[in-house]
């Protein structure tokens, strides 16, 4: 079955505490991202990749790091996380840059206390 | 003034009503033009996409573009409670993916 997973699903934790949220595709997608949700802010990007070892910010990349060392994983990383980044979390492939559908993964809720 | 404005609801229906969800957007730049579906607890799916002013219909749902007003909107004929979701509009261009911060609908049967 085609789809982008992530994990954990749901975290709590505390600030300061380094962490790392992975996203996987099994769709050979070489465009794929990261968007935090928040109530009334929608859908905000974080981080982008174009292919394997291509990385960029989106709108709101500070305090994360992403990394793409393969085609399929995309890891978002908080090396010191603050309750500003208590948020919904999701992950995102598609075919190539540009291309108009993105599948999502499930989302990860994040708890920054 | 933000790039994507749409109104977040919530926007309750009796269910076989047509449903208008809106969107406004700023930049002219903008290429492609989509809504997107996301039931509780779930990740966004791609509903519609279109490219160019005027409609598009698929099935119960039309979208429709007006470059000219900077206006988007989807509407859901004969709406169902397997509709109730949150609605967003999104705007590309280049890369970028420019998302609204969504309408929530509720389908009362």
């Amino acid at each position: 079955e085609a789809q982008v997973t992530q994990n954990p699903r749901y975290l709590i934790t505390v600030t300061g505490k380094k962490l790392t949220v992975t996203c996987s595709q099994n769709m050979n997608h070489e465009y794929m991202s990261w968007y935090r949700q928040d109530p009334g802010l929608g859908l905000r990007q974080i981080y982008y990749s174009m292919n394997v070892e291509v990385t960029d910010k989106g709108d709101v990349p500070e305090g994360y790091k992403v990394s793409r060392k393969e085609k399929r994983n995309f890891p978002l990383i908080l090396e010191s996380p603050s309750p500003n980044q208590t948020s919904l979390y999701f992950c995102a492939s598609s075919s190539h840059p540009g291309a108009h559908e993105q599948y999502f993964g499930p989302g990860t809720r994040l708890t920054v206390t | 003034q933000k790039e994507v404005e749409q109104d977040p609801g919530p926007l309750s229906v009796p269910e076989g009503a047509i449903v208008s969800l809106n969107c406004t957007y700023s930049n002219s730049a903008f290429q492609y033009f989509m809504w997107y579906r996301q039931y509780s607890r779930k990740g966004p799916e791609l509903l519609m996409y279109t490219y160019s002013s005027g409609n598009k219909e698929d099935g119960r749902f039309t979208a429709q573009v007006d470059k000219s007003s900077k206006y988007i909107s989807l509407f859901i004929r004969d709406s169902q409670p397997s509709d109730s979701a949150t609605y967003l509009c999104a705007i590309v261009y280049g890369q970028n993916f420019v998302f609204g911060p969504g309408t929530r609908l509720s389908v009362l049967p």
